[in-house]
């Protein structure tokens, strides 16, 4: 059964810091691995989809990793802002269907 | 729509009722989704449709559980005899297609059910 384990499970940062974010699963047959956004109340905003055969996918100043061999992924954010301050949420398609299974997010605050 | 769209936002129930959550998913989306997050925790998945069918429902807790896309486009979670354990926020998400790794999905807001 996949398991996604992320870390650390909150963080808090002074603006314009850049900060990583680590995502870990233990079924490296994988067919992708997506990060997401949550803020409180709302549902989540896919930010970064990552195929199993790439390296990396960039959008902006986040920038996503992935090693499958290793079953690892990161989330770089680059001089972070106080509207980067959510839960962001690492998740793998492992099975058909596109189901899938999710780690239990990190909660960032980006303070002024 | 838009969006995916659920409803209702919000559901307070007593223990031993029947609820719906109801979830229109984005206009042409062939596949529909339901997850359940409980606080604090990522989501888990429930069921997912491809069309009128459900193609996968492995992450239904118990037979209290039941959905139906009756027509291929909206869809409800039902819920029997809810218990207090049930409380979460419930997710819906469609994709154009449930082809492994081709499609993002998009997500509603939740239907945030407490039972008392």
């Amino acid at each position: 059964k996949q398991e996604v384990t992320q870390i650390p499970a909150a963080l808090s940062v002074p603006e314009g810091e850049n900060l990583v974010l680590n995502c870990s699963f233990t079924d490296s047959a994988i067919y992708n691995l997506q990060w997401f956004r949550q803020d409180p109340g709302k549902g989540l905003t896919s930010l970064l989809l990552i195929q199993s055969s790439q390296r990396e996918q960039t959008s902006g100043r986040l920038n996503a990793s992935l090693d499958k061999s290793s079953g690892r992924s990161t989330l770089y954010i680059a001089a972070s802002q106080p509207g980067d301050s959510a839960t962001y949420l690492c998740a793998v398609v492992t099975g058909g269907g596109n189901k899938l299974t999710f780690g239990t997010g990190t909660q960032l605050k980006v303070e002024l | 729509g838009a969006g995916v769209s659920q409803t209702p936002s919000n559901k307070v129930t007593e223990k031993g009722k029947y609820v719906e959550l109801r979830c229109d998913p984005i206009s042409g989306h062939t596949a529909l989704y339901w997850y359940r997050q409980s606080l604090g925790q990522g989501p888990e998945f429930l069921i997912y449709f491809q069309g009128t069918g459900a193609a996968d429902d492995s992450g239904l807790p118990n037979d209290r559980f039941f959905a139906v896309r009756p027509e291929g486009s909206v869809s409800t979670l039902k819920i029997q005899r809810t218990e207090r354990g049930d409380s979460a926020v419930y997710l819906c998400a469609s994709s154009l297609q449930p082809s492994s790794g081709a499609n993002v999905l998009t997500f509603g807001a939740g239907s945030r059910l407490t039972v008392l």
